[in-house]
């Protein structure tokens, strides 16, 4: 089984600040690591990916994560944020077989203060 | 949301009413999975289908059903609807020889 934790439920930062939001997870094989954004009263859209290769992904809009094996951890960053990054943000894993069912953790509320 | 949709958009049910939940893709993947999304528990998985026939349990399965008669479509029936179903309902589309999922735009479901 595998399972996900974010540690933080909420995550306040003033705009131009830099931020991260924390992801864990365990698992007994390989897994991909996806990181999604929720904007209020709207669907999950995907923020960026690991799925092999080169461990540090970006997105287009300035976040990047790192996947770290041995701390099995995939944490969400980016160096200043603006208001518009007001979102959940939600971590997940899925591995291979042919379900890649995802497994998503609780996600955290980050907000984005003038 | 990557040419899924779903109906309706919100309902009200009273409980121990029945109701289906539609989703629909309009690019012929064979993956479709159904989570639902609580404040504090991010998505679980009710069920999925990995092509057209066939579906399988996911881990919150209970007092629902999925029926994937063709390619295009997925719904899922809730029978007995109860408040505990409260909840915001995505379907979600995995294209062939991709790892990420693409959702829809959500159900939200309110039974009183």
């Amino acid at each position: 089984a595998q399972s996900v934790t974010q540690l933080d439920s909420q995550v306040p930062v003033f705009e131009e600040a830099p931020v991260e939001l924390r992801c864990n997870y365990s698992s007994s094989v390989s897994v991909y690591l996806f990181w999604y954004v929720q904007y209020p009263n709207q669907g999950l859209q995907l923020l960026l990916k690991y799925l092999s290769g080169s461990t540090l992904v970006e997105s287009i809009n300035g976040f990047e994560a790192e996947f770290n094996k041995s701390q099995t951890s995939f944490h969400l960053r980016k160096p200043s944020v603006h208001i518009s990054d007001t979102a959940e943000y939600f971590c997940a894993v899925s591995r291979s077989g042919s379900a890649r069912q995802l497994t998503f953790g609780s996600g955290t509320q980050l907000t984005v203060l003038p | 949301n990557a040419g899924v949709t779903q109906t309706p958009k919100f309902q009200v049910l009273k409980t121990g009413q029945s109701m289906t939940l539609q989703c629909a893709q309009d690019m012929n993947h064979n993956s479709m999975y159904w989570y639902r999304q609580d404040p504090g528990m991010g998505l679980r998985l009710i069920y999925y289908s990995a092509s057209e026939g066939t579906t399988d349990k996911g881990e919150v399965p209970n007092g629902y059903n999925v029926s994937r008669l063709n390619k295009r479509e997925f719904s899922l029936r809730l029978e007995s609807a109860a408040p505990s179903q409260t909840s915001v309902y995505f379907c979600a589309i995995r294209p062939v020889g991709q790892e990420t999922q693409y959702f829809g735009p959500g159900t939200r479901l309110l039974v009183l």
